[in-house]
């Protein structure tokens, strides 16, 4: 079965810790995303990488870093410096950075208390 | 930047009953809008796109148009069917050449049918 990973679906956290989120594709695409979702909101994205140990800011990359140290991985970081870290994470991927097209991963709750 | 503004954001129609969902842009370089559609606790599935070079497009039951010169494009879903109800995306990018396509979404529509 060829598609994209996230692990775990639900993720619950003190306020403080730091927390890594999962992202794993096994369909040998090059770019990868991360978006994060609110509701009522569309999906803005946090971070993106074009290939593999390369990695660009999105439109809300603060409180957050990023790895790409292998292609079919690419995860992502919520730092205690977030300041509103609770909400539904998404990661997608694309054949390549020119690629218009983009497949989403099932999504992480992440919950900060 | 990019902004991409959604409307309705929530819709209710009864079984069969056609829906339509609107969105215009900023950008007049933006050249693809793709439409998702994402079910409770899942990730967004791309459904139908369309390009800046073609005004219309479908596929069975889903159907997208663009007016370039007005600067949106629509959603329409006809025989509406319970498992059509989720919330549903559009977005918008500019790419070509070098540039990395950055995609904008809208805010989305909460689409529920009504058996």
């Amino acid at each position: 079965d060829g598609g994209i990973t996230q692990s775990p679906k639900y993720l619950f956290r003190k306020e403080g810790q730091n927390v890594t989120l999962s992202c794993e594709q096994n369909l040998n695409h090059d770019a990868m995303y991360w978006y994060r979702q609110d509701p009522g909101q569309g999906l803005r994205l946090i971070y993106y990488s074009q290939i593999v140990n390369d990695f660009q800011k999105g439109d809300i990359a603060e409180g957050y870093s990023v790895s790409r140290e292998k292609k079919e991985s690419f995860p992502l970081t919520v730092t205690s410096a977030q300041k509103n870290p609770t909400a539904f994470y998404l990661c997608a991927s694309s054949i390549d950075p020119l690629s218009l097209e983009q497949y989403f991963g099932p999504g992480t709750r992440l919950t900060v208390t | 930047g990019e902004n991409v503004e959604q409307h309705p954001s929530t819709l209710s129609v009864q079984e069969g009953d056609s829906a339509v969902i609107k969105c215009t842009y900023s950008d007049s370089a933006s050249n693809y809008f793709p439409w998702y559609k994402q079910e409770l606790g899942k990730g967004p599935q791309l459904i139908i796109d369309i390009r800046s070079n073609v005004g219309e497009k479908k596929d069975q039951r889903i159907a997208v148009t663009l007016n370039k010169t007005a600067k949106h494009f629509s959603l329409h879903i006809t025989e509406t069917q319970p498992e059509d109800s989720a919330v549903y995306f559009c977005a918008a990018s500019k790419a070509g050449g070098t540039s990395y396509g950055k995609l904008t979404f809208g805010q989305g529509t909460i689409l529920t049918v009504h058996p």
